[in-house]
């Protein structure tokens, strides 16, 4: 979406391996967010930013779920000992807009065999 | 916490139909925002309103229009004269904090509109 690349597009794991997925956003933007959306469900919040600092982590369904964005930029979701329930696709976005709407990029596709 | 509740998990209609998207909400806030995003085949969320809880107009956009009552704690979405470009998933979103950082969504309405 305008404003938010996420890579990789599509990851297959196998159970038990770790994964790392990026969020690009465009620059300036304060705010942060990753949502887990599974198959048929809406987006489950899971963790926000504001610049470097993790706000609220408290959606972070295990503590094998791990975000960072060290630079206040670039953020990444690292998915530890992956599990197939972690299947899903993870979205990133960002706060903007003078109506405050999140912006969301394309998403990355999970799946754990 | 909040709570957002979409009813119909799918709908079909032919096109030039009018359909109705219903989304119901529970927030103990007296001050939130509502949302409507749309989901095509792509996959990306895409932003369609914001409502503020203090602001009860309906408003219309083109084809879609949006009916906000406190009264019921709904905030439904109507399509008129719908296209087969309308189809996707929709989205009713809850925010309780001017931020966002408390976003929640329904599970969604998958829309099919058919040639």
């Amino acid at each position: 979406g305008a404003g938010v690349s996420q890579s990789p597009r599509y990851k297959v794991a196998k159970r038990g391996q770790d994964v790392a997925l990026r969020c690009d956003p465009i620059s300036g933007h304060v705010s942060l967010f990753w949502y887990q959306q599974a198959l048929g469900q809406g987006p489950e919040f899971l963790t926000y930013f504001q610049n470097e600092a993790q706000l609220d982590k408290s959606g972070l369904p295990s503590d094998r779920f791990f975000a960072e964005r060290p630079e206040g930029s670039v953020s990444t979701l690292k998915i530890q000992r992956t599990q197939q329930e972690d299947s899903a696709v993870y979205l990133c976005a960002i706060a903007g807009g003078n109506t405050g709407e999140l912006f969301f990029g394309e998403g990355s596709r999970l799946t754990v065999l | 916490a909040q709570k957002v509740t979409q009813a119909q998990t799918e709908i079909s209609v032919v096109e030039k139909e009018d359909v109705t998207l219903d989304c119901v909400y529970e927030t103990r806030d007296t001050t939130y925002y509502l949302f409507w995003y749309k989901q095509p085949p792509s996959g990306e969320l895409v932003f369609l309103i914001r409502r503020n809880s203090f602001d009860e107009q309906n408003e219309i956009s083109g084809r879609y229009s949006w009916n906000f009552q406190k009264s019921t704690s709904s905030f439904n979405f109507t399509i008129t004269a719908s296209q087969v470009v309308d189809s996707a998933v929709y989205f009713c979103a809850l925010s309780e904090n001017i931020n966002n950082n408390d976003m929640r969504f329904g599970a969604g309405t998958r829309l099919t509109v058919k040639p």
